[in-house]
């Protein structure tokens, strides 16, 4: 129940297209989903997050999508780029338990 | 600036050998984190730590140690009990219960490699 699963794996994407991750969660006490940006040989990056109270959060070309019924999120990004190839992850958690839970990881590929 | 100072960035431990990895914070917060991350992997937790003089196992504890006498600081020893330490480390810090939505500051990581 405390598991956040992730897919896909690994995503390819044309500069310009849309990219697409998904999550999903059991534990209906989580109520913060961010999601993290990590380069190479660097630490990861909060990119963005959401609490339950709002179905949608944008940022410039990174929005999450968050269904509560279904409990499932997702981020998409919008004009994909080149630069925007890294490793996304999906995590959740309960303030309150101050930990993370972190889905496996997806590696984008943004090709010119 | 407040950050993360994670050092050594890279680091060789013979076998039998114990190493700590430095974990160094000034953002005044509460909580500190350790995770392991392997290749095209997650990240699995080690240790955590909500509060100075306490921490707590993570899912990945055996082979590892942690202390926290500080608020700053929050070193990781990898011993040699740790059969498979090769990988890369990667410490956070955050402010639990502050309602806000910045979540984990991590570090820039140590790459530990066995030789």
């Amino acid at each position: 129940q405390q598991q956040v699963k992730q897919s896909p794996q690994s995503l390819i994407v044309q500069k310009g297209g849309i990219s697409i991750i998904n999550c999903a969660y059991e534990n209906t006490a989580f109520d913060y989903f961010p999601w993290y940006q990590q380069f190479p040989g660097k630490g990861p990056a909060l990119l963005i997050a959401i609490r339950p109270d709002v179905s949608e959060k944008k940022e410039g070309r990174f929005t999450i999508s968050f269904n509560k019924s279904a409990k499932q999120f997702s981020l998409h990004i919008m004009d994909s780029q080149p630069g925007d190839s890294a490793t996304y992850f999906c995590a959740a958690s309960m303030d309150s338990s101050y930990k993370l839970i972190f889905g496996s990881g997806t590696r984008l590929l943004v090709r010119p | 600036d407040g950050g993360i100072t994670q050092s050594p960035k890279y680091l060789f431990r013979k076998e039998g050998q114990n190493v700590t990895l430095s974990c160094e914070q000034n953002l005044n917060h509460d909580a500190m984190y350790w995770y392991r991350q392997d290749p095209g992997q997650g990240l699995r937790l080690i240790y955590y730590s909500q509060i100075v003089n306490d921490f707590q196992k993570g899912d990945i504890a055996e082979g590892y140690s942690v202390s926290r006498e500080k608020k700053e600081s929050f070193p990781l020893t990898v011993t040699s009990a740790q059969k498979n330490p090769t990988a890369f480390y990667l410490c956070a810090s955050s402010a639990p219960g502050t309602n806000s939505l910045y979540g984990y500051t991590f570090g820039s990581g140590t790459r530990l490699t066995v030789v």
